[in-house]
């Protein structure tokens, strides 16, 4: 199965702060990769796939990108609205896995 | 708007059995390949099996194979999960999503259906 590790787990930043979370793979899954954000309570909802792509909607504050099996999300200028847990998910075989989560907090 | 809505969750004893069905609206439903996704208590979220869009495919994780069910009523726009000989670590929270394809990602997912193994 191909494992992926989110780093950090936890983050605490402010509103207007610039933030970075990594998920890193086992094994090459090229741009098979997808990004969701999830709030409490709430299903989770797709903000990037193919590795780097913004799904429609999306604010472009958030950006994605790609290094061998090291994937980033990025949001450049954190809003209220952007505190909530993040997880990458591969489907490049199957059984398709997630990342552990980041929990990103209020400072 | 594309929409799923899951339903049949509930507190099932262990060994037990339940069924999930996801209802499917605002998009072509027997033109998707859909999932099924678990999230446990302060866990991560889980794969735990795949439909394709005629229902001639079906995968499972392991931990779920050879208890669980996936199949889908292409005529009623509604896909279902029958969970058999549930144990306390099925506790979770069960959402339906469509399998954009590819690296496309999972959109929309279902609400989610919570699902409580205990005795």
């Amino acid at each position: 199965d191909i494992q992926l590790t989110q780093s950090p787990s936890f983050l605490s930043a402010s509103v207007g702060d610039r933030v970075t979370v990594t998920c890193r793979a086992s094994q090459g899954i090229s741009s098979y990769l997808a990004w969701y954000q999830q709030k409490p309570g709430k299903a989770p909802k797709l903000l990037i796939y193919a590795a780097s792509t913004l799904q429609t909607g999306v604010p472009s504050r958030f950006s994605a990108g790609a290094s061998g099996t090291e994937f980033t999300l990025t949001i450049s200028s954190l809003q209220p609205e952007d505190f909530a847990t993040y997880y990458c998910q591969q489907s490049k075989s199957y059984p398709y896995t997630f990342g552990q989560g980041t929990q990103l907090e209020i400072k | 708007q594309e929409q799923l809505v899951e339903s049949g969750g509930g507190v099932v004893q262990p060994g037990r059995s339940l069924r999930l069905s996801c209802a499917a609206s605002g998009f072509t439903f027997s033109g998707w390949n859909m999932q099924w996704v678990r999230q446990g208590p302060g866990k991560r979220l889980e794969w735990i099996t795949f439909i394709s869009y005629d229902g001639t495919s079906i995968f499972y994780a392991d931990s779920v194979k050879g208890r669980f069910t996936v199949s889908r009523d292409n005529s009623k726009d509604t896909l279902f999960l029958q969970m058999n000989s549930l144990r306390a670590d099925d506790t979770a929270v069960y959402y339906c999503v469509r399998d954009i394809g590819g690296w496309f990602g999972f959109d929309p997912w279902g609400q989610g259906t919570l699902v409580t193994v205990s005795s």
